[in-house]
């Protein structure tokens, strides 16, 4: 099955600066890597999802690179707001069918003013 | 439109008794997942319904642990005899799984199940 890696547990940046989340993966099949944010008291709620036919996606101030040969990827969040403050998973497939994901660890981004 | 529901939002129960947990997903999604969130922890896999396929139970933690779902739609966790490590968050969530191949899962709010 698919073991999935996520650093760093805390994060804390001043609003402005960007902030980096990685992930490594250990299947090789995986082709479809999601991240989710989790806000207090609320469900993940999906944010940006990248597949493996492509290196990185942009969506407004958050990207996501993927980096097949290594196995790993990263979301990207670029000039940050206390908004962003929350619980950051990523997630890849189970068991090389993406309609079942293995979570990471999750990332608490803490964004200061 | 409506999203994923849970209820109730909190449970306390005493160690040894049963509790259910229900969860009503998006209309027309066939797909249907639970997951445990332990404090400051990551979603662990609990079971997977799919259509009318025999669910993934592979995420069950021991067969005090079970789950159906009823016409396609909602679905029940049943924990029996729960114990002090049951405490968590238990999230729903449900996906449309067509061959669009759109894998987005939508949580609900989850239910705190705190056992004394």
């Amino acid at each position: 099955g698919e073991n999935v890696e996520q650093h760093p547990s805390t994060l804390s940046v001043q609003e402005g600066d960007s902030a980096v989340i990685k992930c490594t993966y250990s299947d090789s099949a995986s082709n479809y890597f999601p991240w989710y944010k989790q806000e207090l008291g609320k469900g993940p709620q999906l944010i940006i999802d990248i597949r493996s036919n492509v290196g990185e996606k942009k969506d407004q101030r958050i990207a996501v690179t993927l980096n097949k040969t290594a196995k790993h990827f990263s979301l990207h969040i670029t000039e940050t707001q206390p908004e962003d403050s929350a619980v950051y998973f990523c997630a890849a497939p189970k068991s090389g069918t993406a309609s079942k994901l293995t979570f990471g660890t999750g990332t608490r981004l803490q964004v200061t003013l | 439109g409506a999203g994923v529901s849970q209820s109730p939002s909190n449970k306390v129960t005493e160690k040894g008794k049963d509790v259910e947990l229900r969860c009503d997903p998006i209309s027309g999604h066939t797909a249907l997942y639970w997951y445990r969130q332990s404090l400051g922890q990551g979603l662990e896999f609990l079971i997977y319904f799919q259509g009318n396929s025999a669910p993934d139970k592979s995420g069950l933690p021991s067969d005090r642990f079970s789950a159906e779902r009823t016409g396609g739609s909602v679905s029940t966790l049943t924990i029996q005899r729960t114990q002090q490590e049951d405490s968590a968050v238990y999230l729903c969530a449900s996906s449309l799984v067509s061959s669009a191949d759109s894998y987005e899962q939508y949580f609900g709010p989850g239910t705190r199940l705190t056992v004394t």
